[in-house]
């Protein structure tokens, strides 16, 4: 199985703030990594696809780059609607799988 | 819009079946881009794939649930099926449905572009 593993677990940081997020596939996976925000209580939403494509719908301060085993998801300035826990998963062999998850707590 | 709607029963004895429907509404099982899968995600922790089926049957599992999975799909009734046997407390967990969104007609890579709103089944005598 393919490994994934986020970085950080958690970070707290203010309103307008740049937050970085990072993801490592135990091997190359391509560009076969999507990112998921889930809020508590709620069910995963889908933000971007392909490691860099925007999901329709979702706000354009979310950006995601990486190919081969790394990866990043950034908010370029955080909202109060961004707290939440974001989830890499890979698609490039079964059983997809996900990272242990990121976080992000507002200030 | 496409909705997806879990089903079924929040309480499970240990050793039973676990079997969860998800009903599709808005879209249609049928289509060509599409797998349909199962997620699970045990209470505090994070997401856990269990598999995907294609609307003409072909699935996907996890190899560490395969020997207790079936996931079959219904085309009549627009929603497909999870049977989880031989449950243990470990199995207690939300299960989400969702739609997969596949990038080719060669390959299974793609994500999961919609979601059901989760079930919590819980394993306990």
């Amino acid at each position: 199985d393919i490994q994934m593993t986020q970085s950080p677990s958690s970070l707290s940081t203010s309103i307008g703030d740049r937050v970085t997020i990072t993801c490592r596939a135990s091997q190359t996976i391509n560009t076969y990594l999507n990112w998921y925000q889930q809020k508590p209580g709620a069910a995963p939403n889908l933000l971007i696809y392909g490691a860099s494509s925007l999901q329709s719908g979702v706000p354009s301060r979310f950006s995601g780059s990486g190919s081969g085993t790394d990866f990043t998801l950034t908010i370029s300035s955080l909202q109060p609607e961004d707290s939440a826990t974001y989830y890499c998963q890979q698609s490039y062999n079964t059983p997809w799988t996900f990272g242990q998850g990121t976080k992000v707590d507002i200030k | 819009q496409l909705q997806l709607q879990e089903s079924g029963p929040g309480l499970v004895k240990p050793s039973e079946t676990l079997s969860l429907t998800c009903a599709v509404s808005g879209g249609s099982v049928s289509s060509n881009n599409y797998y349909w899968g199962w997620i699970r995600q045990p209470p505090g922790k994070g997401l856990e794939w269990i598999g995907n089926i294609y609307y003409s049957g072909g699935t996907y599992y996890d190899p560490s649930l395969k020997s207790r999975v079936t996931i079959s799909v219904d085309t009549s009734k627009n929603q497909f099926s999870l049977k989880l046997d031989s449950v243990t407390a470990a199995d207690t967990a939300v299960y989400y449905c969702a739609r997969h969104f596949r990038f080719s007609t060669v390959t299974p890579r793609g994500y999961f572009d919609y979601w059901g709103q989760g079930t919590l089944v819980t394993v306990s005598s």
